[in-house]
């Protein structure tokens, strides 16, 4: 149990384009999920906090218009990279937060692979 | 500034010998999770750890947490080149995880 998806797997645009991936809770029901983003060789770097239901909150220094989340049912949650840039490349991980077997914990994604050409 | 500390940054061990990963927070841990990650690949759940004090095992892991709840360290036994990856320690204050910068593993022949 506690299975997390990511669609796409790996995902190339142009810059300019936009792009979504979803976060999706296969086995169980998530309130909040969270979204990381992880450059070469460095650790994951929480970008925003997605509540069912409410506007995600965001860390500093993540742009909320460039990274829209949206938390539409209690098993999935998308994030949307408007207008990327090739800064933009990286790998981006999702969890979704539940308390299981007594325990709350974070279970996480595959990432998702985004490289702006 | 970083929350959590992981030392080494980086690790290189001939097959079949013992190693050590650190872990420190610079606050009151309520949770650390220990986590193994290929690169490009997701996170691969190792052990998590919550009362000061607390030892867990999985094969020829070994993951503690001190007293004082603000260190861990995860030790491999023998090691194999199936344990070469990036060894992430993750720390819950209350909400999401906060990952330390990773220490990368690998086991020569």
């Amino acid at each position: 149990g506690a299975v997390v998806s990511q669609h796409p797997s790996w995902v190339i645009c142009k810059s300019g384009t936009s792009v979504k991936i979803e976060c999706r809770s296969l086995d169980f029901q998530a309130t909040t999920m969270f979204w990381y983003r992880q450059f070469p060789k460095q650790s994951l770097m929480l970008m925003a906090t997605s509540n069912e239901g409410s506007k995600a909150t965001y860390e500093q220094g993540v742009e909320k218009d460039k990274f829209l989340i949206n938390h539409a049912s209690l098993t999935l949650s998308t994030l949307t990279v408007t207008s990327a840039h090739p800064e933009d490349s990286s790998f981006y991980i999702c969890s979704a937060r539940a308390v299981l077997r007594g325990t709350d914990t974070q279970y996480f994604g595959p990432g998702t692979r985004l490289t702006v050409l | 500034s970083q929350e959590l500390e992981q030392s080494p940054q980086s690790l290189i061990v001939q097959e079949g010998k013992n190693l050590t990963i650190n872990c420190t927070s610079s606050k009151t841990l309520y949770g650390l999770y220990w986590y193994k990650q290929k690169y490009g690949e997701g996170l691969i759940f190792l052990m998590m750890l919550q009362k000061g004090g607390e030892e867990k095992s999985h094969e020829k892991i070994t993951a503690k947490l001190d007293e004082k709840k603000q260190q861990s360290s995860l030790h491999i036994t023998a090691s194999q080149p199936s344990h070469a990856g990036i060894y992430l320690c993750g720390a819950s204050y209350g909400n999401a995880l906060n990952f330390g910068k990773g220490t990368s593993l690998l086991v020569t022949p």
